[in-house]
């Protein structure tokens, strides 16, 4: 069974410092990932995903994530945060050849000016 | 915009009551998903279907059920409401499984 695990509910953080949202998966066979923004009282857009290649994904906004494997993890990162990005980021998984994707329980990012 | 069409945006009805939400995919989707949105349960998936058919099933409920039409809109039907099934519903579509999903803006749902 899969499940994706966001390790933190809230992000507070300082307009222009980095920022780290954390995600972890379980499946135990190979998996796509993909992260997710849901502003306020709208639907959700897809930031980026990994689906094979490169470990490194960019994404759209200037956020990127990284596919670690031995650590079933995909961390979204994003070097200078704006006002802007205040918002709910959901972290999602689907297992190759499954149908339905799984989604965590959200983060919540505040970005303080 | 996603492409994705969700009517209608907000929906108040009483307990006991039955509705229908619709969503119409993107252009060329075969798959269509539901899922619910709640302040304690957060994003459920309820259930998908590709091309009119079932294809798989999350946490919905008996009261609840979908279908998807040959043009490939789909509705989601939720009878005997009561005042837990107030939430966000989304709609999303794909290609095809395994391809990313486009969500549809929502319908909020309030049970009086």
């Amino acid at each position: 069974a899969q499940s994706v695990t966001q390790l933190d509910s809230q992000v507070p953080v300082f307009e222009e410092a980095p920022v780290e949202l954390r995600c972890n998966y379980s499946s135990s066979v190979s998996v796509y990932l993909f992260w997710y923004v849901q502003y306020p009282n709208q639907g959700l857009q897809l930031l980026l995903k990994y689906l094979s290649g490169s470990t490194l994904v960019k994404g759209i906004n200037g956020f990127e994530a990284e596919f670690n494997k031995s650590q079933t993890s995909f961390h979204l990162r994003k070097p200078s945060v704006h006002i802007s990005d205040t918002a709910e980021y959901f972290c999602a998984v689907t297992q190759t050849g499954a149908n339905n994707l799984f989604f965590g329980t959200g983060t919540r990012l505040t970005v303080i000016p | 915009d996603s492409g994705v069409t969700q009517t209608p945006k907000h929906l108040i009805t009483a307990t006991g009551q039955r509705v229908t939400l619709r969503c119409s995919p993107r252009s060329g989707d075969l798959s269509v998903y539901w899922y619910q949105q709640s302040l304690d349960q957060g994003l459920q998936f309820l259930i998908q279907y590709y091309n009119g058919e079932e294809r798989a099933k999350g946490n919905i409920l008996e009261r609840f059920s979908a279908q998807q039409f040959p043009d490939l809109h789909s509705e989601l039907n939720l009878s005997s409401l009561e005042l837990g099934d107030s939430a966000l519903y989304f709609c999303a579509s794909s290609l095809d499984r395994n391809t990313e999903a486009f969500f549809g803006q929502g319908t909020r749902l309030t049970v009086v």
